[in-house]
């Protein structure tokens, strides 16, 4: 069956990059996301990849995708305080639902 | 533009009483609608998947008549939970498929209802 994982803390210094990764299961995957949630908040879209890219950057984001080894990351440039939160990576796993499938998320502390 | 709403953020009720909860998406319209629910520090898990205007799709486990979807328009469902117990206690997470975003699978989510089942 379909399953994501993730390591579960990572801890990081203001100003320093952090690097979230995720592997999954379903090489049949057609899109992979990135949400951030908050303390108490919904989950906040940051941002995707189609599954035949290896590399998209957004801003401080940089996600990279290795197809062969069902791996993610998530690169965030100059990490804030503001950036803590829990991340989730998600594998849509095609057909007419094309639900989401999520790793249990990354909770990222950054110290000042 | 894409933005979910729901209502209540949160609630306390007593053991036995009923639950409506209300997902709206506010400037799109919602073709498919996702209910998740998320226990302390756990991933989602996704209860069901709600179509307008046809019955919705309850994942294995999820007890379909505990928990009642309805989504009458393209723009709002409601999940009702039966004659709550404390086990229900939970955080619950809507989505909806917007199908102008980037993706065909995007799902933007709300913020969520804390409940709390006493």
């Amino acid at each position: 069956g379909e399953d994501v994982e993730q390591s579960l803390f990572l801890s990081v210094r203001e100003g320093d990059s952090s690097v979230i990764n995720c592997t999954y299961t379903d090489s049949s995957s057609t899109y992979l996301y990135w949400y951030k949630q908050e303390p108490g908040a919904g989950l906040q879209l940051l941002t995707y990849i189609f599954s035949n890219m290896d590399m998209k950057q957004d801003q401080r984001l940089t996600v990279l995708l290795n197809k062969k080894d069902k791996h993610l990351s998530l690169r965030i440039a100059d990490t804030q305080t503001g950036d803590s939160a829990i991340y989730f990576c998600a594998e849509s796993i095609g057909g007419s639902q094309g639900n989401l499938i999520f790793g249990k998320g990354t909770k990222l502390s950054v110290k000042p | 533009g894409a933005v979910v709403s729901q209502h209540p953020s949160w609630v306390i009720c007593k053991s036995g009483t009923s639950v409506k909860i209300e997902c709206r998406s506010l400037d799109f319209q919602a073709t498919t609608m996702f209910w998740y629910r998320q226990f302390p520090k756990q991933s989602l898990m996704l209860m069901a998947t709600s179509n307008e205007g046809s019955k919705a799709t309850y994942e294995q486990g999820v007890e379909k008549d505990k928990f009642l979807i309805n989504h009458a328009s393209l723009t709002l469902s409601t999940l009702t939970v039966t004659s709550a117990h404390p086990e229900d206690s939970s955080f619950y997470i809507c989505s909806a498929r917007y199908m102008g975003a980037g993706t065909p699978y995007e799902q933007y989510f709300g913020p969520g209802t804390r409940l709390t089942v006493t």
